[in-house]
């Protein structure tokens, strides 16, 4: 399995209350990615990296930003949660030599109320 | 634009039936092609991939094969088992390195 981290992997916070999630890896990869996944719509990319500083937006990225100021780093940041970003969010990572085969973390339910 | 589209669960079967899950897709070029699955509580893992058309991809039992001139790459079992319950996704990666995922089927084996 791809050494690949997510913290925390459970939250309920409150409505307007900023909140950040983690993900960390230990393999070395250039590209990572977060997505959220919710019934009836698969999952959507919120945002990506391609690099160290390096992001880009995904389909879904209203009310969401990222940074990456490490390889092995990638966090996705809430300004201000609301209740339409309930959802269960997945990190992935992937490089282009794998012919972008992407391995993903384990999740985090993330619960506003 | 680029979209992957499958067909919606879920699908119940009985064990050792046979599995069928349909997957469609639309994009310039000629997208890699993946099949993740998802058991419960977990994250996705890759399953299956094809690169190029008329290749097949298989693992654990199940099949793909890119078709070009249908833009498909159905998912295929002969013989289910109850550890095959999951959710299993369709995707492509056309433009960039970003993959675009279907909207997952849900299975559900019974005994």
């Amino acid at each position: 399995d791809a050494g690949i981290t997510q913290s925390p992997r459970h939250k309920v916070t409150e409505t307007g209350t900023p909140v950040t999630l983690r993900c960390h890896q230990t393999e070395n990869h250039r590209y990572m990615y977060w997505y959220r996944q919710d019934p009836g719509h698969g999952l959507r990319l919120i945002h990506y990296s391609y690099g160290v500083k390096d992001t880009d937006k995904g389909e879904v990225s209203d009310g969401y930003s990222v940074s990456r100021s490490k390889t092995e780093d990638f966090l996705l940041t809430l300004e201000s949660a609301t209740s339409s970003q309930t959802s269960v969010y997945f990190c992935a990572i992937g490089d282009v030599s794998s012919y972008n085969e992407q391995f993903f973390g384990p999740g985090t339910r993330l619960t506003v109320l | 634009g680029n979209s992957v589209t499958q067909m919606e669960g879920p699908v119940t079967l009985s064990e050792e039936a046979f599995l069928t899950i349909n997957c469609t897709y639309t994009a310039t070029g000629y997208p890699s092609l993946f099949w993740y699955v998802q058991y419960p509580g977990e994250g996705l893992q890759l399953l299956l991939k094809a690169t190029k058309a008329d290749d097949k991809g298989s693992n654990k039992g199940f099949e793909a094969t890119y078709r070009k001139e249908t833009t498909s790459f159905h998912l295929e079992k002969g013989s289910v088992q109850v550890s095959d319950s999951a959710v299993y996704f369709c995707a492509h990666k056309a433009a960039g390195n970003k993959l675009t995922f279907g909207g997952g089927t849900r299975v559900l084996v019974k005994p």
